[in-house]
């Protein structure tokens, strides 16, 4: 199975602070990541696919990018509704794989 | 717009078996280059990607239920179900269905249900 390592585990941020969260894939992957929002009790809303590309309705300010295995969510300024828990999601092969999450707390 | 609910016991006894049915609604199961999937999450585990369908019947599963899971599709009914036997305390989790798009991740969630294993 593919590992997906994700960083920081938690992290504490202010509103409009430009926040960074790293997911390490165990192996390549090519560009097949997700990143997920989820806030308590919801279902995890889908925020990048193909590492980079921006799902439909969400805001600009998340970004994401790849380096090798290693992938980036970018929120270039946080907003009040950012605080969540974010999550990774490796969909190139079978058995897909999530990374453990990190949570995005106020600071 | 697209909407998936699932459906099914809140409790099980261990060694029995879960199931599950998801809804979809405001689409079609039978939609060329869909799958539906199923997800659980759990406070010690995460996120484990359970298995998915097409609406043809080809299913894909973990390998770490496989044993145990039977993912099957109803079209007639617009439902996808999920089965997983010989339950412990251990499968204790949110359980979700998501559709999946083909070279795509998972897009529509349904809401989750829980469900305990619990005598």
């Amino acid at each position: 199975d593919i590992q997906m390592t994700q960083s920081p585990s938690t992290l504490s941020a202010s509103v409009g602070d430009k926040v960074t969260i790293t997911c390490r894939a165990s192996q390549s992957i090519s560009s097949w990541l997700a990143w997920y929002q989820q806030k308590p009790g919801k279902a995890p809303k889908l925020l990048i696919y193909k590492a980079s590309s921006l799902e439909s309705g969400v805001p600009s300010r998340f970004s994401g990018s790849e380096s090798g295995t290693e992938f980036t969510l970018t929120i270039s300024s946080l907003q009040p509704d950012d605080f969540a828990t974010y999550y990774c999601q490796q969909y190139n092969s079978f058995p897909y794989t999530f990374g453990q999450g990190t949570k995005l707390e106020i600071k | 717009q697209l909407q998936l609910q699932e459906s099914g016991p809140g409790l099980v006894k261990p060694s029995e078996t879960l199931s599950l049915t998801c809804t979809v609604s405001a689409g079609s199961i039978s939609s060329s280059g869909y799958y539906w999937g199923w997800i659980r999450q759990t406070p010690g585990k995460g996120l484990e990607w359970i298995g998915n369908c097409y609406y043809s019947g080809s299913t894909y599963y973990n390998p770490s239920l496989k044993s145990r899971v039977t993912i099957s599709v109803d079209a007639s009914k617009n439902q996808f179900s999920l089965t997983l036997s010989s339950v412990t305390a251990a499968d204790t989790a949110v359980y979700y269905c998501a559709r999946l798009p083909r070279m795509l991740p998972f897009d529509y969630w349904g809401q989750g249900t829980l469900v305990t294993v619990s005598s």
